[in-house]
C-alpha cells in the first residue's frame, strides 16, 4: 500500500495561531517523509523533511512530529502568518520501489486570516 | 536563483494528438523528473531520468509516454496520442541527489487540456 493519507483537506487559522496538518501511512517500508509547500501558480517546494529514526524536527516556525509506531506524522506551523497561506503536501519514499518516486498526500489548503 | 523552467505554460490539444512538454532543469542537477497533478487531486510521480536513461517509472507512464534529454539542457515529455484523462498539470523537477536524500526543485508546471 503506497498511499499517504492527509487531513484536513482545508484549514483556516487566525494569524498567530498554530496550524496542524496530519498524515498517515500503512507501508512500514517508507523511509523518508518530506513536506512540500505550493503557492498558487507555482510548483511544490521542499519545506522540511524527516526520517523515521527521529521523532521531531524543527526548522524555524515549522516542526515535523513523527510517530513511527502509529505510522503518523504531522506538520506544525507556529505563529502562522498570512504568507503561509498555501497548499501543503506530505510525501514519502519507499526504497523498495525506488529512491525517486515521491508518494504525495492529497494536500491541505491552508488559509491564514490576518 | 536558479530555477526549473517549463514551456508551454498551457496547451490545449485535441484527443489523439501528440504533445511535447519542455523543461529546462537546473544546470548542475543530475536527476530529472516528471510529475502530474490532475485538478483537485494529489501530485503523482511519472518518471525519473538519470545518466541519460529512465531510472524509475510509475504505472501511469505507459507506452504513450516518453522522455528525452535531446541536447544536454532540455528535458522533454512526449505524450504520443493524448486522451481526455491526460488533462492535468505536468510538473518537471530536477535535483542534485535522489528524491529521498535531497530537495526536488519543481517548475511552475505546464497545464495540458485535452478536448
Amino acid at each position: 500500500q503506497q498511499q499517504v493519507k492527509q487531513s484536513p483537506q482545508s484549514l483556516i487559522v487566525q494569524k498567530g495561531g498554530i496550524s496542524i496538518i496530519n498524515c498517515a501511512y500503512e507501508n512500514t517500508a517508507f523511509d523518508y517523509f518530506p513536506w512540500y509547500q505550493q503557492f498558487p501558480g507555482k510548483g511544490p517546494a521542499l519545506l522540511i523533511a524527516i526520517r523515521p529514526d527521529v521523532s521531531e524536527k524543527k526548522e524555524g516556525r515549522f516542526t515535523i512530529s513523527f510517530n513511527k509506531s502509529a505510522k503518523q506524522f504531522s506538520l506544525h506551523i507556529m505563529d502562522s502568518q498570512p504568507g503561509d497561506s498555501a497548499t501543503y503536501f506530505c510525501a514519502a519514499t519507499n526504497p523498495e520501489t525506488g529512491a525517486n518516486n515521491l508518494f504525495f498526500g492529497t494536500g491541505t489548503r491552508l488559509t491564514v486570516i490576518p | 536563483e536558479p530555477e526549473v523552467t517549463q514551456t508551454p505554460s498551457h496547451q490545449v490539444t485535441q484527443m489523439g494528438q501528440e504533445v511535447i512538454l519542455r523543461c529546462v532543469p537546473i544546470s548542475n542537477h543530475l536527476y530529472f523528473y516528471w510529475y502530474r497533478q490532475i485538478l483537485g487531486q494529489k501530485v503523482e510521480f511519472l518518471v525519473s531520468f538519470y545518466n541519460n536513461e529512465i531510472s524509475e517509472k510509475s504505472e501511469i507512464f505507459d507506452d504513450q509516454f516518453s522522455v528525452e534529454r535531446p541536447d544536454g539542457s532540455n528535458f522533454t515529455l512526449k505524450i504520443r496520442s493524448t486522451k481526455l484523462e491526460d488533462s492535468a498539470m505536468y510538473f518537471c523537477a530536477s535535483s542534485s541527489r535522489t528524491a529521498n536524500t535531497g530537495e526536488l526543485f519543481f517548475g511552475e508546471g505546464s497545464r495540458l487540456t485535452v478536448l
